[in-house]
């Protein structure tokens, strides 16, 4: 069935490091594959997204490129800030129900000053 | 922008007690989705509806109902809640419009079983 990996957390990183979170997934036909993020006491948000092979996703600085040979959607982001410390999570649509999105296990960042 | 609201943000209830949780949204969204995430575990779908009266069970939909009555409303329902369903639960939206898989979330709420 399909499925999403992302790595384990936590992740802490200082103000203005590099910044990659890994996911790879499993799945049938072309998914369109999510980000959301989940700042403390909050619901999910939507990061950014791509729907087609080789698309690349972005936004508040935040990228992922669709690669179908590695069946990857890795998070990244040039120079962290205290603010981005949140709970992200990898998702896909599951094309045998077009009505659903399946998550991965999320990944908690910690931005120290 | 896209508003889900859900009754509470905090809940706690008693084992056996019968528990409604409400979500609403304002998008006029033809699919709503429930939710429930727990540490490690990530989202797990409990029910989804695709339309008004219209329902299908999701991964864990073990000790839980729905109903959908009206299209903006969607209503999760621990018939005798146990400890086992303390979590935290989340509703989404989402449009009917084919290739449009984004689905937009409330803020949730923690329920403790005692």
């Amino acid at each position: 069935g399909n499925s999403v990996t992302q790595m384990e957390g936590p992740v802490t990183l200082s103000e203005e490091a590099f910044l990659t979170i890994n996911c790879t997934y499993t799945a049938t036909g072309y998914p369109s594959l999510f980000w959301y993020v989940q700042y403390p006491g909050e619901g999910l948000q939507l990061l950014l997204k791509a729907t087609k092979a080789d698309d690349k996703g972005s936004n508040k600085g935040f990228e992922a490129t669709y690669r179908k040979e590695t069946t990857s959607f890795h998070l990244e982001k040039g120079s962290v800030q205290v603010s981005d410390s949140a709970v992200y999570f990898c998702a896909l649509s599951d094309m045998d129900s077009s009505y659903k999105l399946i998550f991965g296990s999320g990944t908690r960042l910690l931005v120290r000053p | 922008d896209v508003k889900v609201t859900q009754s509470s943000r905090y809940l706690v209830k008693r084992t056996g007690e019968k528990v409604f949780l409400e979500c609403v949204q304002d998008m006029d969204h033809e699919n709503m989705f429930w939710y429930r995430q727990d540490p490690g575990l990530g989202l797990r779908l409990i029910y989804f509806s695709y339309d008004v009266k219209m329902k299908e069970k999701g991964d864990i939909p073990e000790g839980y109902s729905v109903s959908r009555e009206k299209k903006e409303r969607f209503s999760l329902i621990l018939e005798s809640a146990s400890t086992n369903q303390t979590s935290m639960y989340l509703c989404a939206s989402r449009s009917g419009t084919a290739g449009n898989n984004e689905q937009f979330f409330g803020p949730g709420t923690r329920l403790t079983v005692l």
